[in-house]
């Protein structure tokens, strides 16, 4: 079957680094995608990653392996209103999006 | 960038009422829309997948004669919630993609709905 494993909270100190994982199992891979979502919000687009590697985006980075069939994301210099949470969702042969259930950020003073 | 309109934002409805959910894809075509549903603290559920000019997909456990969905259009897609039940109160979300541009690209959410039935 088709699995996304990610943590359900995480919590970190403003102005920490905090990474958040996310292994999958799924048929055929075609990226990974990271969004962000606030409470009683839509998800918001972070990153898409698709070859292995990191991609820095500003104070966001994600990461991808996929021989491990692993990601993370990477978030720097962290914010109050980064308290969210966050979603990996890959995408399968079928070009079909599978989510994670998502990991609660809190972030702390 | 491509814009999803999902409407209304929220909505209370009594018991045994329908309610229809409207998702527009702003400045794009969309053949495929896909509907979600996300109870508190959890991910989202794919619950179909619309299709433009033919019947929705739904997924395993997914009623389509209580969720209907039409995709009349290239950028709209409505979701009806028939004969709702206070169980049905949920946050209902929309997304599409811009296949123009390709398979790589990211979903593009609605605002989502919050449905109460009471």
């Amino acid at each position: 079957g088709q699995n996304i494993d990610q943590p359900t909270e995480m919590t970190a100190t403003e102005g920490a680094i905090v990474q958040i994982n996310c292994t999958y199992q799924t048929s055929g891979f075609n990226g990974l995608f990271w969004y962000q979502q606030h409470a009683g919000e839509a998800p918001t687009f972070l990153s898409y990653n698709v070859l292995d590697g990191l991609e820095e985006k500003g104070r966001f980075s994600s990461f991808l392996s996929r021989s491990k069939g692993y990601s993370y994301l990477l978030l720097k210099e962290l914010q109050m209103k980064d308290s969210a949470s966050y979603l990996c969702a890959a995408v399968d042969s079928n070009y079909q999006l599978i989510w994670g259930a998502g990991t609660k950020l809190i972030i702390k003073p | 960038g491509a814009v999803v309109s999902q409407h209304p934002s929220r909505v209370i409805c009594k018991s045994g009422t329908s309610v229809k959910i409207e998702c527009r894809s702003l400045d794009f075509q969309a053949t495929t829309m896909f509907w979600y549903r996300q109870f508190p603290k959890q991910s989202l559920m794919l619950m179909a997948t619309s299709n433009e000019g033919s019947k929705a997909t739904y997924e395993q456990g997914v009623e389509k004669d209580k969720f209907l969905i039409n995709h009349a259009s290239l950028t709209l897609s409505t979701l009806t919630v028939t004969s709702a039940h206070p169980e049905d109160s949920s946050f209902y979300i929309c997304s599409a993609r811009d296949e123009e541009e390709g398979t790589d690209t990211e979903a593009f959410f609605g605002q989502g709905t919050r449905l109460t039935v009471v």
